[in-house]
């Protein structure tokens, strides 16, 4: 069975304080993975997709890196807007996506 | 461009009674899927759709819950009779044909706004 875990479950930054979140993951076959934000009563928003190791992903202060078991999302210089929930999810060759619980960031001034 | 609709957006019923829900994906969007989001959790996959078809309802609790999407294009999501469990966020989303890709590549999923449903 597909798993995602992401850690830590919640995140507290100073603004302009960079930090990095981590979703660990096991998938039978990896159609590609996905971050996404939720802000509070929204759907989820796409932000990035990867399919490989090794591949980058960057927008304004967000960057997405992966590895074959995991992928961090790091936040550089963030700002309050920045804060919401980030979910990852996997997406296996059946086209099943699974997502972990989620990190949520608050970002005070 | 519009994005993912849903209505309403917000709904509380007791428990034994029906309830649906109601989605109108991106134009363009063959494929549609109903996620349930409990609080604190992830979306969790409960059916998907390409065009008319339900190819993948393994997650379905298919004694109370059902679905529709009759023209492939707005689809309904219907729970008779409803239970407190079943309190959560049901959102719908929508993609371009996953199966025009090959198996190394996907389309990102686009979701609606949800719909918190109560259950007392």
């Amino acid at each position: 069975e597909d798993q995602v875990t992401q850690s830590p479950e919640a995140l507290r930054l100073q603004e302009g304080e960079s930090s990095s979140l981590n979703c660990s993951y096991t998938v039978s076959g990896l159609r590609g993975l996905f971050w996404y934000r939720q802000d509070p009563g929204k759907g989820p928003e796409f932000l990035f997709t990867l399919y490989s190791a090794g591949e980058e992903k960057e927008k304004e202060r967000l960057k997405a890196t992966l590895t074959k078991k995991e992928s961090f999302l790091h936040i550089t210089a963030p700002k309050p807007e920045d804060s919401a929930t980030y979910l990852c999810a996997v997406q296996a060759t059946d086209y099943k996506l699974s997502f972990g619980a989620g990190t949520t960031v608050t970002v005070r001034a | 461009e519009a994005g993912v609709v849903q209505s309403p957006r917000y709904k509380i019923i007791e428990k034994k009674q029906p309830v649906a829900f109601w989605c109108n994906p991106i134009s363009g969007h063959n494929t549609l899927y109903w996620y349930r989001q409990n609080l604190g959790q992830g979306p969790e996959l409960l059916i998907r759709y390409e065009n008319e078809e339900a190819v993948d309802d393994s997650q379905l609790p298919k004694d109370r819950f059902s679905a529709e999407r009759l023209k492939g294009v707005d689809s309904t999501l219907k729970i008779q009779p409803a239970e407190l469990g079943d309190s959560a966020v049901y959102l719908c989303a929508s993609s371009l044909d996953l199966s025009l890709l090959d198996s190394r590549h996907s389309y990102e999923q686009y979701f609606g706004p949800g719909t918190r449903l109560t259950v007392t």
